[in-house]
């Protein structure tokens, strides 16, 4: 099962771009990658899934490179309400149930 | 409606107690969950339903006590607990385990436990 490492906190502003990195060197063939966002006393919230290239929503890009072993999660222009805990995990697409959850990215944004 | 309903929201309870979480979703997801998550800790997952039968039990002690009645609802009986059980026990759902299913899980907001 592929193990994810992230940051353990990133501080910014607001109206900038955050990039969060994720590595996960043993990624497998089928594995997706998805990222959840979790506010505190809340559950996680979904936020983007992708396999490789680029994904884009209405919230967040995920950027996967060729080689699938890192991934970055991009939140354009934050607000101070994106201050959160930002989780990357990776398992196959249908097998929730294999998802390791890391220690997560804790983000603060300033004013 | 894509929520997935959490009750009680805290809960505190001693140790010779016995309560239950309750959780609901009506999204007509299959998969249902129970995880477990401490401060500042990553959730854990305790226990997962497909179908409304127990396919996942991560080593769960015997004080905790899944039950599926249906398809939209999930309990989690609480006996004995300790107090080390304190956490946010957290419950989601998501489309059954099949090829090509979203990976996305829907979270409740949990029920936060306190065990005196």
């Amino acid at each position: 099962l592929a193990k994810t490492t992230q940051p353990i906190s990133m501080d910014s502003y607001e109206g900038q771009e955050v990039n969060i990195t994720c590595s996960h060197n043993n990624i497998a063939t089928n594995d997706y990658i998805t990222w959840y966002q979790q506010f505190p006393s809340q559950g996680p919230r979904f936020i983007i899934q992708g396999y490789k290239t680029k994904v884009t929503n209405e919230v967040a890009s995920l950027f996967i490179p060729a080689d699938r072993k890192s991934s970055t999660l991009s939140l354009p222009r934050v607000s101070l309400s994106d201050t959160a805990v930002y989780y990357c995990l990776v398992a196959p697409r249908d097998s929730n149930y294999q998802l390791i959850w890391g220690a997560g990215t804790k983000l603060i944004i300033k004013p | 409606d894509t929520e997935v309903t959490q009750t009680p929201k805290h809960l505190v309870m001693g140790m010779t107690n016995k309560k239950s979480l309750k959780c609901e979703q009506h999204m007509g997801h299959r998969a249902m969950y129970w995880y477990k998550q401490k401060a500042k800790k990553p959730p854990e997952l305790m226990f997962v339903y497909s179908y409304e039968k127990l396919s996942i039990n991560e080593s769960v002690p015997s004080r905790f006590s899944p039950e599926c009645p249906n398809s939209s609802l999930l309990n989690l009986h609480l006996h004995a607990l300790q107090p080390e059980d304190s956490a946010l026990y957290l419950c989601a759902s998501s489309q059954a385990f099949f090829q090509g299913a979203s990976g996305e899980l829907f979270f409740g907001e949990g029920s936060r436990l306190t065990v005196l």
